[in-house]
């Protein structure tokens, strides 16, 4: 069984601090996915990682694929009240299908 | 609007009543996807389709779930003889093509309660 192991479970920081996020798991996986979902909504794409060593920016978020393509970091700048929300991981397990293995999630609270 | 629907929002069902939630691909896409969301956790892998064949269904908790999409476009998912662990979210998926780095669009989810 492939997991994702994604910590810390829950965050709470002030506005202005950096953060970041990690995934980890034993196995390889073909492309890594973070993802951000507001309460009562569905998850959003924030980006795909698929080269391994491969690094990511999008404005002040920063995301990284392990060399070795199991594991993967999300870094926030500056964090700022808009960005909290539950941020997860998703490895895909077969470059066929498409099938996405989640992490369990971190819970990030900016208070401002 | 383009994106994934799914209905209903919100479902309350006595346990033991059978229920069916349905989903609303974007128009097109290839690839979908069911995934069962508990309060606070990631998203766990139900069921998927290419097109009208049910490729894979390991992630199926119990003989009480089935899916279907019939015509290859919406799909339901159907839930019989509920149980108070069936509660949660319910989240459909779709995507152009099932392949690699094939970005994943999500339903806003039904949620389940089973009273």
């Amino acid at each position: 069984t492939q997991l994702l192991e994604q910590s810390p479970q829950f965050l709470s920081i002030q506005e202005g601090e950096n953060l970041t996020v990690y995934c980890n798991s034993s196995s390889v996986f073909s492309s890594l996915q973070w993802y951000r979902q507001e309460p009562g909504e569905g998850p959003v794409l924030l980006v795909t990682v698929v080269t391994g060593g491969e690094v990511k920016k999008l404005k002040r978020l920063t995301f990284q694929f392990g060399d070795a393509r199991k594991d993967s970091s999300l870094h926030i700048t500056a964090a700022q009240p808009g960005d909290t929300g539950l941020y997860l991981c998703a490895g895909e397990v077969s470059s066929n299908t498409g099938k996405l293995i989640f992490g369990q999630g971190t819970t990030l609270q900016v208070k401002p | 609007g383009a994106g994934v629907s799914q209905s209903p929002r919100y479902k309350v069902a006595k346990r033991g009543q059978d229920v069916a939630l349905r989903c609303d691909p974007i128009s097109g896409h290839v690839s979908l996807f069911w995934y069962q969301q508990a309060l606070g956790q990631g998203p766990e892998f139900l069921t998927y389709f290419q097109n009208e064949a049910q490729l894979d269904k390991s992630g199926l908790p119990s003989d009480r779930f089935f899916a279907e999409r019939p015509e290859g476009s919406v799909s339901t998912l159907k839930i019989q003889r509920t149980q108070q662990e069936d509660s949660a979210v319910y989240l459909c998926a779709s995507s152009l093509l099932g392949a690699v780095n094939q970005p994943q669009h999500f339903g806003d989810g039904t949620r389940l309660s089973i009273l």
